[in-house]
């Protein structure tokens, strides 16, 4: 069965401060995944892929296979970080994704 | 436009009643899915279409659910007898082609927001 989870539904950090979002994934193939984001009253968009490798808005994430996870960090956070948080896994036709973490940025 | 539409943005209604939201995707994107978005659930996976067929209807809860999409744009999500665990954000997504293409890159609206009373 394919399945994110993401343990925590709230993370508070201060501004400046070191941001690592988790997420964890069980697939049996071999697993292609997704940040997602939605900053406040904006539509939910891809924030970056792991196939990319790439690095968006300061933030990375690096897929760990043995220990089947997919952590989004960011070395020091900016309030206009705040949003909520999507881990995703690509399935045979469709997106599986987590159940979010809503991340605040405290000035 | 240029972003998928989502219609109506809010439907209050009450318990028992049928609703009907709308998709309009972004132009020349033949994948489109239903997502509903709640607190405690995350993002739930409703069904998928590839044209006008739904290979995959999986995530839809009940047999109150159901949904169409027509000419290969527009989709339609047909609640009936609406119940006060419906109330969620149902989202609508497309992209360019399907299995996505690794690129995993979804396109949404801004959903609809809908209310059970």
């Amino acid at each position: 069965a394919q399945r994110v989870t993401q343990p925590e539904k709230l993370l508070s950090v201060f501004k400046g401060a070191p941001v690592e979002l988790k997420c964890n994934y069980s697939y049996s193939g071999s697993p292609e995944l997704f940040w997602y984001v939605q900053y406040s009253r904006q539509r939910l968009q891809l924030l970056l892929r792991h196939i990319s490798r790439e690095s968006i808005k300061g933030f990375t994430a690096d897929l760990n296979k043995g220990e089947t996870s997919f952590h989004l960090k960011k070395p020091f956070a900016q309030e206009e970080d705040s949003a909520m948080y999507y881990c995703a896994l690509q399935g045979a036709q469709k997106l599986v994704f987590g159940q979010g973490t809503r991340l605040t940025i405290n000035p | 436009g240029a972003g998928v539409s989502q219609s109506p943005s809010n439907k209050v209604t009450e318990k028992g009643k049928d609703v009907e939201l709308r998709c309009d995707p972004i132009s020349g994107h033949t994948a489109l899915y239903w997502y509903r978005q709640s607190l405690g659930q995350g993002l739930e996976f409703l069904i998928y279409f590839q044209g006008n067929s739904a290979p995959d209807k999986s995530g839809l809860p009940s047999d109150r659910f159901s949904a169409e999409r027509t000419g290969g744009s527009v989709s339609t999500l047909t609640i009936q007898r609406t119940q006060q665990e419906d109330s969620a954000v149902y989202l609508c997504a497309s992209s360019l082609d399907r299995p996505l293409a690794n690129t995993g890159e979804l396109f949404f609206g801004e959903g609809s927001r809908l209310t059970v009373l």
